[in-house]
């Protein structure tokens, strides 16, 4: 059971947007710790997708967007691709645990 | 170009100790705190916990801690994490990743290390 929350699966046909939530608490995203998500491309290790909330690394295309309202963010990823087919994780800081805590991931299927 | 490179694949025996690594390049590895996390087969990622290998200032997760043990080498900007019981449950691939505060973002990671532990 993980701290927060993420939706098991999503899936969408090509152009279209879709969005990936993650549910915490008032003890990690309520308490206003940064949210990360990371894609996790099959075989290979976790990308930093989006960084304090909604700021993007460099190289991370613009389809890609992060938002948060109280205990809750979501991932939105616009005009979807085949390429795009990934884990998605959500993470932030967790005051009560003292580290950090992650989402169970969300399986996204282009279709 | 920052680069952390894991140590390779592991298949280890029930009851079996192992250190396995991460060496950090391209940066000023005490500058920046390492984390390491777990991937169990098939399923979703659990942060074990970090090191600042400037003053190694630990912090673990309570799900592990006392069971594993991290650790850092700055002379040679490496980072380990250690188990001296293996048990099945083991059984996952590491990854190791850089982060700039605690509760931020881990921008860099390791290509992770599988280890496998059987009976």
């Amino acid at each position: 059971q993980s701290v927060l929350t993420q939706p098991p699966s999503v899936s969408g046909a090509p152009g279209q947007r879709v969005t990936i939530s993650c549910t915490g608490s008032s003890s990690n995203i309520g308490a206003r710790y940064d949210v990360q998500w990371y894609q996790q491309l099959p075989g290979t290790a976790p990308k930093l997708l989006i960084s304090g909330i909604s700021s993007r690394p460099s190289g991370v295309p613009d389809r890609f967007s992060g938002s948060k309202s109280g205990t809750s963010a979501s991932l939105a990823i616009t005009g979807l691709q085949a390429e795009d087919e990934a884990d998605y994780y959500c993470q932030s800081y967790d005051s009560s645990l003292s580290g950090w805590v992650f989402g169970g991931g969300t399986r996204l299927t282009v279709l | 170009e920052v680069q952390l490179v894991q140590s390779g694949a592991e298949v280890k025996k029930l009851g079996e100790s192992l250190k396995i690594s991460c060496k950090g390049s391209g940066y000023s590895f005490t500058t920046y705190w390492i984390a390491w996390v777990r991937q169990m087969p098939g399923k979703g990622l659990e942060w074990m916990g970090i090191i600042y290998p400037g003053d190694s200032d630990i912090r673990y997760s309570p799900s592990f801690q006392g069971q594993v043990t991290i650790s850092a080498d700055k002379s040679i900007s490496t980072a380990y994490l250690q188990w001296l019981d293996l048990k099945a449950s083991d059984t996952a691939m590491y990854y190791c990743a850089r982060q700039v505060i605690v509760a931020g973002a881990a921008d860099f990671w390791g290509q992770g290390t599988l280890v496998t532990v059987s009976s």
